[in-house]
């Protein structure tokens, strides 16, 4: 049971760059979230998935894009990379609660954008 | 919205209990008050959550005061290992949405 596997671990892209980065989760979890974590500050919701087939906007959403593949991979996507995007992405996933649930996070990917 | 006031940073001595207080005077009656870890860049860790009532488990234990406008996490022997920055958040109910702000650091010493 890996839980939720992230990559790449780490990736330098130059401005204007595309890219796709993987999550995964094993754990048959119907919600998946994308983070974003900039240097001494806490994780901002970027988008999140309820359940297969749907996306919502967190609190960044401006300049990624995901896609809910099936229920176990959600991919964010940045279609032209800018510096202000460099930051460490967290994926995580959670069983549905009604308020309860508990997000279990991957161990990120380290983007550097030059 | 809810929002979260912790001290941005605590020492402990290890062997001695972390009592690491939260303010969230503004939390909603079905707001739930969650309590995350970050040990060095690794991913958060989930420790505790909690409503109304005192919770405690095999990590830490929840105080939550009656009127709920503040809580407590206590991790009663703190080692070394529980140096980390802790998240208290007041979960938004109407969505997925978890607001982590800049938690406190705690720094477990020798």
């Amino acid at each position: 049971n890996a839980g939720v596997t992230q990559t790449p671990k780490f990736q330098v892209l130059k401005t204007g760059q595309s890219m796709t980065l993987q999550c995964a989760q094993d754990m048959n979890h119907n919600s998946m979230y994308w983070y974003r974590q900039d240097p001494g500050m806490g994780l901002r919701l970027i988008y999140y998935s309820a359940s297969e087939g749907t996306t919502d906007k967190g609190e960044v959403p401006n300049g990624y894009n995901v896609s809910r593949l099936n229920k176990r991979e959600f991919s964010l996507r940045l279609e032209s990379a800018a510096p202000s995007q460099t930051s460490v992405y967290f994926c995580a996933s959670s069983t549905p609660g009604g308020g309860t649930e508990t997000q279990y996070f991957g161990p990120g990917t380290r983007l550097l954008v030059l | 919205d809810a929002k979260t006031t912790q001290p941005p940073s605590m020492d402990c001595a290890e062997g001695r209990a972390a009592n690491l207080p939260c303010n969230h005077s503004t939390i909603s009656g079905n707001e739930y008050v969650y309590w995350y870890r970050q040990i060095h860049s690794q991913g958060p860790q989930y420790i505790i959550h909690g409503l109304k009532n005192n919770e405690t488990n095999e990590m830490a234990s929840l105080i939550i005061t009656e009127d709920r406008k503040s809580s407590t996490l206590i991790l009663p022997h703190a080692t070394l290992r529980d140096t980390a920055v802790y998240y208290c958040i007041v979960r938004v109910a109407r969505n997925n949405d978890m607001r982590f702000g800049a938690g406190t650091r705690l720094t477990v010493k020798p």
